[in-house]
């Protein structure tokens, strides 16, 4: 079956240290990988995504490369900010079903 | 831009009671979903609609019904609440035929069924 395993939270780091957390995936086929951040009392929202093997999705100073030889989408990000605190989610989907499979979520909490 | 809005966003039930969980996108998204958040547990799929007129059960259906009202519209029901099903309800809406995989979340809504 298909399914997504995270690094178990929770992480905390103190501001301008290096973050990475860990996401490994099993997919019969070659699903696309997501990365979702939740902030505290809001909706998930994209923050990343790439759609296939080597790929590297990037955005506000996070990347993840997508690994296919170990199935892996690991998160990170080189100086994190107290802004960065909140819950990410690892993912990955198939087009032609048009849904998410998701990680159980890791909490990040960054100190000043 | 509103994008996906979920009502209500706080709702207590006692177990047996019925509630029906709204949901409205405006941004024209063929597909919408329902998945629950709970500790420890990452999202669930509960249900979801490719389209207008369909729904499919996701991973965890039992104990809930859901009405594809319009292309809009993607309403969540609870006949009859029992407090396994207390949790936080996401709704979702994605435009399936740019395949790009990208779900647009609400708010959530925090269900205690006591």
């Amino acid at each position: 079956g298909n399914s997504v395993t995270q690094m178990e939270g929770p992480v905390t780091l103190s501001e301008e240290a290096f973050l990475t957390i860990n996401c490994t995936y099993t997919a019969t086929g070659y699903p696309s990988l997501f990365w979702y951040v939740q902030y505290p009392g809001e909706g998930l929202q994209l923050l990343l995504k790439a759609t296939k093997a080597d790929d590297k999705g990037s955005n506000k100073g996070f990347e993840a490369t997508y690994r296919k030889e170990t199935t892996s989408f690991h998160l990170e990000k080189g100086s994190v900010q107290v802004s960065d605190s909140a819950v990410y989610f690892c993912a990955l989907s198939f087009s032609t079903l048009g849904r998410l499979y998701f990680g159980r979520g890791t909490q990040l909490t960054v100190w000043p | 831009n509103a994008g996906v809005t979920q009502t209500p966003k706080f709702q207590v039930l006692k177990t047996g009671q019925s509630m029906t969980l709204q949901c409205a996108q405006d941004m024209n998204h063929n597909s919408m979903y329902w998945y629950r958040q709970d500790p420890g547990m990452g999202l669930r799929l509960i249900y979801y609609s490719a389209s207008e007129g369909t729904t499919d059960k996701g991973e965890v259906p039992n104990g809930y019904n859901v009405s594809r009202l319009n292309k809009r519209e993607f309403s969540l029901r609870l006949e009859s609440a029992a407090p396994s099903q207390t949790s936080v309800y996401f709704c979702a809406s994605e435009d399936f035929h740019t395949n790009t995989g990208e779900l647009f979340f609400g708010e959530g809504s925090r269900l205690t069924v006591l």
